[in-house]
């Protein structure tokens, strides 16, 4: 296990479009968390999983943006309709806990044209 | 409100010149903080957490509850500690979200 994994890396798409992000933790850790860094900013919470149970949503996640965790393995992210301001990179993380270290993957950077 | 606060976007300084990257927070309660970093084409990766009390890489920080801040310091800085730095908190009851500052650029020169 390599760590936290993200697919796919960059992803451009045309305003309007749907897209999906895929997000693989690290075994065993039940805790998945997602979150949303525009360009000169840290990252903002969007929404966090404890295994398969969508436990909060950030008022950043609008109605367009769906996050799912079956089977409390890996987790989807898709942004339906995507606007401009959706451009940023996407990062999932996982811990073991809510008290343990939050392991970052290497993000998914979206581009809306 | 929730609010963690990085005052400097870009800090430079020069190889063996004392280092502190400051931050700042707001939240009513104790919250745990932490400092993560982001070296050059790598991901961000926990640097260290103040209940740990450790000293990671040559820095430490030190929770202030009086000041609200958790300032983070190295006595002498290494070209390789250039980096993005993040502050961050997570609040007791809140599923371990955390809540980031805007991050603060440090360059070490040669």
């Amino acid at each position: 296990d390599t760590g936290v994994s993200q697919d796919p890396r960059h992803k451009i798409t045309k305003r309007g479009q749907n897209v999906t992000f895929r997000c693989d933790p690290i075994s065993e850790h039940n805790r998945l968390y997602w979150y949303r860094q525009t360009l000169g900013q840290g990252p903002e919470f969007l929404t966090y999983f404890q295994n398969e149970a969508q436990l909060e949503k950030s008022r950043l996640l609008s109605d367009r943006f769906s996050a799912e965790r079956p089977k409390g393995s890996f987790s989807t992210l898709e942004i339906q309709r995507t606007e401009q301001g959706d451009s940023a990179m996407y990062l999932c993380a996982s811990s073991l806990d809510r008290d343990r270290q939050q392991f970052f993957g290497p993000g998914t950077r979206l581009t809306v044209l | 409100a929730q609010r963690v606060t990085q005052p400097e976007k870009l800090l430079s300084v020069f190889k063996g010149a004392p280092v502190e990257l400051k931050c700042n927070y707001s939240y009513s309660g104790s919250p745990e903080l932490f400092w993560y970093v982001q070296y050059s084409r790598q991901r961000l990766q926990l640097l260290l957490r103040h209940i740990s009390r450790e000293s990671i890489k040559g820095f430490t920080a030190d929770l202030n509850k009086g000041e609200t801040s958790f300032h983070l310091k190295k006595p002498f800085a290494q070209e390789e500690d250039s980096a993005m730095y993040y502050c961050a908190l997570s609040g007791h009851n809140q599923g371990g979200k955390l809540i980031f500052g805007q991050g603060t650029e440090l360059s070490v020169k040669p």
